[in-house]
């Protein structure tokens, strides 16, 4: 089993809708958890960290479950350049500070 | 905000031959960096840990001989891909850590690597 799974999609969405992504690790002592955004053959950038108290920033939302060990990306009113692949990132103290990377969700917007 | 800046942000070699990346953060100081290999349609996958003044930690899997990180200094990180073949084919990036933990990393450009 993979440490940081995701629903490879693609997500096909029309402009203004709605979307969620999920994605769940499997190791209990992962601490930082983060969804950043890849643009096809860029770097990843990050879009926010998740608190366990949720957070939004703007369109995005994020919510952590701690005891269910999942994390979600919920984008609203979307839009043409939201298109991108979203990467669950999770950040495990004790294992030099790395990040493990979830194989993204490619999410495409459409007019 | 802190940024890492990577070069080349491709290259073509021959097989047989050796390429070096660079990974500089500009505006912090980066005890460690990261380097990761993303193949077409696939997720970035950690190859190794650079740490300033040691010896690189690998992942497994990953041939130390091949792929000679060295980290002299907090600001510069430098990968080596040596006898570079086609299946070494990829894009590699580096990663530093610019504050704590609960801010994230952040990226270089990446290097798209071409061995023909």
């Amino acid at each position: 089993r993979k440490e940081v799974e995701q629903d490879p999609g693609p997500f096909n969405v029309p402009e203004g809708a709605t979307v969620a992504f999920n994605c769940t690790y499997s190791n209990s002592a992962s601490q930082s958890f983060f969804w950043y955004r890849q643009d096809c053959r860029k770097e990843p950038k990050l879009l926010m960290s998740v608190y366990s108290s949720g957070n939004e920033d703007g369109r995005f939302t994020a919510q952590l479950n701690r005891a269910s060990q999942y994390i979600s990306l919920l984008i609203r009113d979307s839009k043409l350049s939201d298109s991108a692949t979203y990467l669950c990132v999770v950040n495990r103290k004790g294992a030099g500070n790395m990040l493990t990377f979830g194989g993204g969700t490619r999410l495409m917007v459409k007019p | 905000g802190a940024v890492v800046s990577q070069h080349p942000s491709w290259v073509i070699c021959k097989s047989g031959t050796s390429v070096k990346i660079e990974c500089r953060s500009l505006d912090f100081q980066a005890t460690t960096m990261f380097w990761y290999r993303q193949f077409p349609k696939q997720s970035l996958m950690l190859m190794a840990t650079s740490n300033e003044g040691s010896k690189a930690t690998y992942e497994q899997g990953v041939e130390k001989d091949k792929f000679l990180i060295n980290h002299a200094s907090l600001t510069l990180s430098t990968l080596t891909v040596t006898s570079a073949h086609p299946e070494d084919s990829s894009f590699y990036i580096c990663s530093g850590q610019p504050g704590q933990a609960l801010v994230g990393y952040t990226f270089g450009s990446g290097t798209r690597l071409t061995v023909v």
